[in-house]
C-alpha cells in the first residue's frame, strides 16, 4: 500500500549508543521532514530534505544526522543518543508546489 | 520565540454543541495557513487550510476563520462529533522549504 511509513514504531535503547530512525515513502514527494513531538512544544522541526542529497537544518537539530541518497528514504540518525531525544518522532513528506504535509505514523523513541 | 501560539491546551464540549479552537502567530509574513489533526499514536493528518487571501474557508463541518489585522485564527467544528476528540494543530509554512512551524496544540475532548 502506497504512503509513508517509520520504521520501527517503538525503540527503546541506552544512553550512548547510536541509533537509526527509518522512513520512506512512496509518492516521490521531492520534500521529506523530520519532526519531534514533546509535551507543550507541538512538533519541532530536526532537517529537512528538499531533493535527493539535499539536507539542511531545521529549529532542533542537534544530536542528529540525516542523509538522503534516495528520494524515497530519509533516515535520521542519532548518533550518541541521550535522555533528553526520549521524543515520538515524526516522519513528513510533501511534493512540489504543495504546502500540505503527509505524516508518517511516528516512532516512540525511549533512552533510557 | 514561538511564531505559532495555541494558549488552550485543552478543551471541552458536549456532543452537538460548536467547539472553537484559537490560534495566534507573530510572524506577518506568513501566507498560508493549516490545521492537522492528531489520534492517539497516529501521525498528524491535514483537516483544512486558509490562504491569507481569504478570511474564511469552509469544509463540511469544519471552518477556518482568519483575522490578518489580529494576527489570529480559529478553527470551528459544528457540530461537534466524540469522534473530533484529538489534538488540534495549527501550523504555517515558511523558509526557503516551506517548512511548518507548529503550534504546541490543543486537545479537544467531545462528551457524548
Amino acid at each position: 500500500d502506497a504512503g509513508i511509513t517509520q520504521s520501527p514504531r517503538y525503540k527503546i535503547t541506552e544512553t550512548g549508543r547510536q541509533v537509526t530512525l527509518m522512513c520512506h515513502q512512496t509518492w516521490s514527494h521531492s520534500y521529506m521532514f523530520w519532526y519531534r513531538q514533546d509535551l507543550g512544544h507541538g512538533l519541532r522541526l530536526i532537517y529537512y530534505s528538499a531533493a535527493a542529497d539535499i539536507t539542511d537544518k531545521g529549529e532542533v537539530p542537534d544530536g542528529y544526522v540525516v542523509s538522503r541518497s534516495k528520494t524515497e528514504n530519509f533516515p535520521l540518525t542519532l548518533e550518541s543518543a541521550t535522555r533528553s531525544q526520549t521524543s515520538v518522532y515524526f516522519c513528513a513528506s510533501r511534493k512540489a508546489g504543495d504546502d500540505e504535509q503527509y505524516f508518517g505514523p511516528g516512532t516512540r523513541l525511549t533512552v533510557t | 520565540d514561538q511564531q505559532v501560539k495555541q494558549n488552550s491546551p485543552s478543551l471541552s464540549v458536549q456532543e452537538g454543541r460548536i467547539s472553537i479552537l484559537n490560534c495566534d502567530y507573530t510572524n506577518s509574513m506568513f501566507d498560508y495557513f493549516l490545521w492537522y489533526k492528531k489520534y492517539p499514536a497516529e501521525g498528524p493528518t491535514f483537516l483544512i487550510s486558509i490562504s491569507s487571501i481569504k478570511d474564511k474557508n469552509e469544509d463540511g463541518r469544519f471552518t477556518v476563520f482568519l483575522n490578518k489585522s489580529a494576527k489570529h485564527l480559529s478553527l470551528h467544528i459544528v457540530p461537534s462529533q466524540p469522534g473530533d476528540s484529538a489534538v488540534y494543530f495549527c501550523a504555517a509554512p515558511s523558509g526557503s522549504a516551506r517548512q511548518l512551524t507548529f503550534g504546541s496544540g490543543t486537545q479537544l475532548t467531545v462528551l457524548p
